[in-house]
């Protein structure tokens, strides 16, 4: 039983490039999450999905796209990165009661 | 809107020490509390959550949790720190509907003194 894995675990891009970061859980969660996290500013929600099929906007979507592919992937996917996007990545799931499972994290770096 | 205020920054303590770090939140409804922990280069790990019951909850490490709700308060506790509880503890509200969201505070980065 792995949890929730991320891949990759580290990234370097350059300004303009694109990425999918994959997240998947093996706990048959219906609800999965992307986050990023930045120095002094906590966990901020991009998007998530409550359900195979459905995705929604968090507090930060911008410059963001999702997938949920199946119920055990969720991915997340940079059109063209900015350096405003270094950030490090969390991918969560969850069942009942909104406790959370979360995956080791992406650490993105945007030159 | 729901939120969640953890008002210290930074915290240092000596090993050994009481430990209390602070948690408020704003909800209109009966929340779901989390303490999650994470040390450096780790994603987060649930320490302990409340949903309903017994306002005082026992967690994960010897940490335990108190609801208040006349002070809108889940302040986390341990009696007795150790060097390996140094790390950065966020306290979260979760929303009571399907999508199963929570609302993160901006973390409190716990320093332990040998």
């Amino acid at each position: 039983n792995a949890g929730v894995t991320q891949t990759p675990k580290f990234q370097v891009l350059k300004t303009g490039q694109s990425m999918t970061l994959q997240c998947a859980q093996d706990m048959n969660h219906n609800s999965m999450y992307w986050y990023r996290q930045d120095p002094g500013m906590g966990l901020r929600l991009i998007y998530y999905s409550a359900s195979e099929g459905t995705t929604d906007k968090g507090e930060v979507p911008n410059g963001y796209n999702v997938s949920r592919l199946n119920k055990r992937e969720f991915s997340l996917r940079l059109e063209s990165a900015a350096p405003s996007q270094t950030s490090v990545y969390f991918c969560a799931s969850s069942e009942r009661r909104n406790e959370q499972f979360f995956g080791p994290g992406t650490r993105l770096t945007v030159l | 809107a729901q939120s969640v205020t953890q008002p210290d920054i930074h915290i240092t303590v000596s090993e050994g020490a009481s430990l209390e770090l602070r948690c408020n939140y704003s909800y209109g409804a009966t929340p779901y509390l989390f303490w999650y922990v994470q040390s450096p280069g780790q994603g987060l790990q649930l320490l302990l959550k409340y949903f309903s019951g017994d306002t005082l909850v026992q967690g994960i490490k010897g940490f335990e949790a108190e609801f208040k709700r006349s002070q809108s308060s889940f302040n986390l506790r341990k009696p007795s720190v150790h060097w390996s509880d140094a790390a950065e503890y966020f306290c979260a509200v979760g929303y009571n509907t399907n999508a199963g969201k929570s609302t993160f505070g901006d973390g409190t980065t716990l320093t332990v003194k040998p």
